[in-house]
């Protein structure tokens, strides 16, 4: 069993739909959760990163933790056709010295016009 | 400011070949990190750099693969005598300190014929 799990997609919405991402984890030692967002043929970028459990929101981007639950999700209001990419869910437990990244295999996301 | 560079953008090369990639970070990040990406899944881990010392080098995958950092700054990646499984895109990313977000370049596409 992978240490993250996340469903591959692909996800097809209309644009405007809200679009709900998730990954489900199984070592309770990560704290530091992470979402990237990776067009075809580049790195990833990153979006959004939190440490607690709890909601944090910048502009059209919401990243939920449930710890208790040891799952994570994006969403992503009012989607454009530009938010159309794989959208990777990573994370690192503090007590790593390394902080090195443990990440999900990926979701692709196909909004359209 | 600048991002994280990374040269070649692709590499073709036979295999048994020697290959050397190169990554450069993002200025004053003293943190630096190697993944591979196969096709369709997420990163995996391979090497760690905070400042020229590499004190996680759990990922990499056998003993044909080193890297080296020179002047906190340049890192380069060398697989020797490279197999077909060597197939990929490997991403390097820094970050001001191991604890601080991660920010990725766009890769070398590694490809073994």
């Amino acid at each position: 069993q992978k240490e993250v799990e996340q469903d591959p997609g692909p996800l097809s919405v209309p644009e405007g739909a809200i679009v709900s991402l998730n990954c489900t984890y199984s070592n309770s030692a990560f704290q530091y959760f992470m979402w990237y967002r990776q067009y075809s043929r580049k790195g990833p970028e990153l979006l959004m990163y939190t440490y607690s459990s709890g909601n944090k929101e910048d502009g059209r981007f919401t990243a939920q933790v449930d710890k208790s639950s040891k799952y994570i999700s994006l969403f992503i209001r009012d989607s454009q056709p530009s938010d159309s990419a794989t959208y990777l869910c990573a994370m690192t437990s503090l007590m790593d010295s390394s902080y090195k990244l443990i990440f999900g295999s990926g979701t692709r996301l196909l909004v359209r016009p | 400011g600048a991002g994280v560079s990374q040269s070649p953008s692709n590499k073709v090369t036979e295999k048994g070949k020697d290959v050397e990639l190169r990554c450069d970070p993002i200025s004053g990040h003293t943190a630096l990190y190697w993944y591979r990406q196969r096709l369709g899944q997420g990163l995996e881990f391979l090497i760690y750099f905070q400042g020229n010392s590499a004190p996680d080098k759990s990922g990499l995958p056998s003993d044909r693969f080193s890297a080296e950092r020179t002047g906190e700054s340049v890192s380069t990646l060398t697989i020797q005598r490279t197999q077909q499984e060597d197939s990929a895109v490997y991403l390097c990313a820094s970050s001001k300190d191991g604890n601080q977000p991660q920010h990725f370049g766009d890769g070398t596409r590694l490809s073994i014929l």
